[in-house]
């Protein structure tokens, strides 16, 4: 199948752990995105990577920090977590201008 | 300043009705616009962009240059329109979608 997956789908943990998020697309695409999506669905864009650099960085807490190893994936590193941080967070990819295409969400808890 | 403005944050119609979902947008260049459609508890997904000028499941959108705006129209709802539906704005200078606060549409039986 092709697609953007990520993992894991479900995330609960405690404040002041520090978790992951990984995202992978095989879509053959050259930029992929990080989205936050609020408890009232509001989706914002966290950050961006083409080719590998990071090309969007919007004012995120730098407790947030994104990691792209190779173009095909981009994952999101979460330092002391807080209760704020509870959201569903979207990985996306696209070829230039195109489309995106999102991924299923990550639904974090911090508890 | 670019933004995306959806007035509605829910619309709620009966089976058949006409909708009609509302996006106004500011850019100072030439608009790439879009719609985006997430169903419940599902991923994002394009329903159409206006460069395409096409119509799928039922649905049309006009980019009005005149009025800057790009709204969402289908004639008949039908219950699987459900959904949350997100208008959307391409940033060519800065590379990124900007989305608008979204709108949940709720077609009644």
């Amino acid at each position: 199948d092709t697609a953007v997956s990520q993992t894991p789908k479900y995330l609960v943990t405690q404040m002041g752990n520090d978790k992951s998020i990984k995202c992978e697309q095989n879509l053959g695409h050259d930029t992929m995105y990080w989205y936050k999506q609020d408890s009232k669905k509001f989706l914002k864009i966290m950050f961006s990577y083409n080719n590998k650099e990071l090309i969007i960085n919007e004012t995120v807490p730098n407790r947030f920090s994104p990691k792209s190893p190779d173009k095909a994936h981009l994952n999101l590193h979460i330092n002391s977590l807080e209760l704020g941080d509870s959201a569903v967070y979207f990985c996306a990819s696209s070829q230039e201008r195109r489309e995106q295409y999102f991924g299923p969400g990550t639904r974090l808890t911090v508890t | 300043a670019q933004r995306v403005t959806q007035p509605e944050k829910l619309l709620s119609v009966f089976k058949g009705a006409p909708v009609e979902l509302k996006c106004n947008y500011s850019y100072s260049g030439s608009p790439e616009l879009f719609w985006y459609v997430q169903y419940s508890r599902q991923r994002l997904q394009l329903l159409l962009r206006h460069i395409s000028r096409e119509s799928i499941k039922g649905f049309t959108a006009d980019l009005n240059k005149g009025e800057t705006s790009f709204h969402l129209k289908k004639p008949f709802a039908q219950e699987e329109d459900s959904a949350m539906y997100y208008c959307a704005l391409f940033s060519g200078g800065y590379n990124k979608l900007i989305f608008g606060a979204g709108t949940r549409l709720a077609v009644h039986p």
